[in-house]
């Protein structure tokens, strides 16, 4: 198994343009979410799936969109960025319903920057 | 919503010494608290975890405490190692959507620096 692939590893953007995040993940998990981590802030969730065709917002949605149309397959919209978006971004899945509450799973991370 | 606040930010030991890394919660349905170590350029891992219906949990050099009337946990790590030092995180967690969501809210981080 890959487990959780992130992809860029590495961007740079400038104020404005628009990009997408990859995350994938091969554990037919039902939980896929996104975090941004900050110096000094920790990781903060963005957005979370608990299923295909179901999203919902975390503690810092705004700027960002996601949608789910795959188990496998959970991508991070920026539609118009903004130099407050330069941060480290994680993706993590994990089972949940019966078997919540088991170990989330991260991607290596992309690191981005809004120039 | 759950708030996680982490203590301390930084710390440092000298190898053989035991680390202590503090958490606090404020949302009293949480009832699963994750400790992740995450290393220099990776993701976070899983190290240890703690379920609402456990006091102490142990695994080897590493063990986890739970306070549920006071809402804190503690992280305790001894004998430490100079491979011990990473940014280590604690996380709160409820189940929400009737069971299906696994909603992590972390805490600040500690990073963690073992002397040889």
């Amino acid at each position: 198994n890959a487990g959780v692939t992130q992809t860029p590893k590495f961007q740079v953007l400038k104020t404005g343009q628009s990009m997408t995040l990859q995350c994938a993940q091969d554990m037919n998990h039902e939980y896929m979410s996104w975090y941004r981590q900050d110096p000094g802030m920790g990781l903060r969730l963005i957005h979370y799936s608990v299923g295909a065709g179901i999203t919902d917002q975390g503690e810092v949605p705004n700027g960002y969109n996601v949608s789910r149309s795959t188990t496998e397959d959970f991508p991070l919209r920026l539609l118009s960025a903004a130099p407050s978006q330069t941060s480290v971004y994680f993706c993590a899945s994990s089972y949940s319903g019966q078997r919540a509450h088991n170990e989330q799973f991260f991607g290596p991370g992309t690191r981005l920057t809004v120039l | 919503g759950e708030n996680v606040e982490q203590h301390p930010s930084t710390l440092s030991v000298q190898e053989g010494d035991s680390a202590v890394i503090k958490c606090t919660y404020s949302d009293s349905a949480s009832n699963y608290f994750p400790w992740y170590k995450q290393e220099l350029g990776k993701g976070p891992q899983l190290i240890i975890d703690i379920r609402s219906n456990v006091g102490e949990k142990k695994d080897q050099r590493i063990a986890v405490t739970l306070n549920k009337t006071a809402k804190h946990f503690s992280l305790h790590i001894t004998e430490t190692q100079p491979e011990d030092s990473a940014v280590y995180f604690c996380a709160a967690s409820a189940l929400h959507h009737g069971g299906a969501t696994n909603k992590l809210i972390f805490g600040t981080g500690t990073l963690l620096a073992v002397q040889p």
